[in-house]
Order: C-alpha cells, then sequence, then structure tokens
C-alpha cells in the first residue's frame, strides 16, 4: 500500500460543484502540503499544516479551503470549482526533521467543465 | 523571492545519449538544491540532493553538482535509458523557511 493516498484519483466536475480531495498518510508525519501542478508551470504551493492545528496558505491558496482533521489526514476543498481549477493536485508529506524530501501521493486529476 | 528555472522540454534523446537538464536558481543566502522525478501516472520522488556549494549528489547514475558561483545544479547522466523517461523537477530549500521551491519541470523522452 502507497505510504500516501489520494482521493479521488479522477474526477470531472460542473463549474459551481463543490470537490473534496482527500489525502491519507501512513508515514506518521507532521507536516502536509497540498500542491497544484499545470503544465509548464511546476508544482504550486496551495496550503500546508504543520500539525493539526496549524494551517497556513501557501502561494496561491484563493478559491480553495483545507481541514487537517487528524495527524494522517487532511483534505481540500473547493468551495466552488471554476475552470481555470483544472489541474493534477498532490499532496505531500515530510517529517519535522524537514530534510527536504517530500513524499508524495500519485495525484488527484481534477477536471471543471 | 526564490525562484528555480530549468530548461524547457521535452529533451528527447536515443537510447545511451548523453543527458544534460539544466537548472538555475535565485535565493537568498544557502539553500539546499534537489532533483525529483516523476514517472507517468506517478507522485514526484526525490532522485537527488545537495545541501552546500561544491556537493555533488548522485542516485541511479545521475549526478548534478552544487555550483554557488554560477547559481546553478545542472543534472547529468552518462548513458540514459528508456526507463528514465520521466519529468524531472528542480527544486530548493531556502534555509530560512520550510518550503520547497519547484522549477517548471523538463520532460525527458528517451526512444529504444
Amino acid at each position: 500500500d502507497a505510504d500516501v493516498t489520494q482521493t479521488p484519483r479522477n474526477r470531472i466536475t460542473k463549474t459551481g460543484k463543490r470537490i473534496m480531495l482527500e489525502c491519507s498518510q501512513t508515514k506518521g508525519h507532521d507536516r502536509m502540503y497540498w500542491y497544484r501542478q499545470d503544465p509548464g508551470l511546476g508544482l504550486r504551493l496551495i496550503y500546508y499544516s504543520f500539525d493539526v492545528k496549524d494551517i497556513n496558505k501557501g502561494e496561491i491558496s484563493d478559491g480553495y479551503s483545507v481541514s487537517r482533521q487528524a495527524q494522517a489526514k487532511f483534505s481540500l476543498s473547493l468551495e466552488s470549482a471554476i475552470p481555470n481549477q483544472t489541474a493534477l493536485y498532490f499532496c505531500a508529506t515530510t517529517g519535522t526533521t524537514n530534510t527536504g524530501e517530500l513524499f508524495f501521493g500519485e495525484g488527484s486529476r481534477l477536471t471543471v467543465l | 523571492g526564490d525562484s528555480v528555472t530549468q530548461m524547457e522540454g521535452p529533451v528527447t534523446l536515443s537510447e545511451e545519449a548523453f543527458l544534460t537538464i539544466n537548472c538555475t536558481y535565485t535565493a537568498t543566502g544557502y539553500p539546499s538544491l534537489f532533483w525529483y522525478v516523476q514517472y507517468p501516472g506517478e507522485g514526484l520522488q526525490l532522485l537527488l540532493k545537495a545541501t552546500k556549494a561544491d556537493d555533488k549528489g548522485s542516485n541511479k547514475g545521475f549526478e548534478a553538482t552544487y555550483r554557488k558561483e554560477t547559481t546553478s545544479f545542472h543534472l547529468e547522466k552518462g548513458s540514459v535509458q528508456v526507463s528514465d523517461s520521466a519529468v524531472y523537477f528542480c527544486a530548493l530549500r531556502n534555509n530560512a523557511g520550510n518550503m520547497l521551491t519547484f522549477g517548471g519541470g523538463t520532460r525527458l523522452m528517451v526512444k529504444p
């Protein structure tokens, strides 16, 4: 089983709909991240959390919200999806020592029509 | 702010060819530098890293040297294989922060 699991792996939705992407990890890490990947733009940070009571905005947080339900779970929500949120979304984790190595899930591909 | 610039792809090579993917960065202080690889349908995984100037990171035949004087961290491999086909991301972590800044990624395609 994967150490970092994302659900759903693929989702097609319509403009204005609410969508939630879920992430769970079995690595025991405190730090969790949500990134968005667009062609040619690399990965851009949406939100990150260093523990259950700590939530921080990244560089592109507008239009997104997150919830850290437990140490192992970090979900990303789009309250009212729009077409330019069509992208590949990745969850990642790292330990407190933060050597710089992130452990990524396999990604959630979201299409907003 | 911090930034990472990679050569645009795709890079198409024949098997056993020499690979270079250029990466330059802008950052304050002395960042740590990373190369991540993304195989088709998978998440990113760490390929190699270097934490100080003149360090050489290496893994799976790939290597990159931290060059502070040219603010570069070019990825090289002497003989690529079809299985190396993937997207490669250069990244930095500024020691003043906790975040990674990624480059735009370079797609490598290796033909038999």
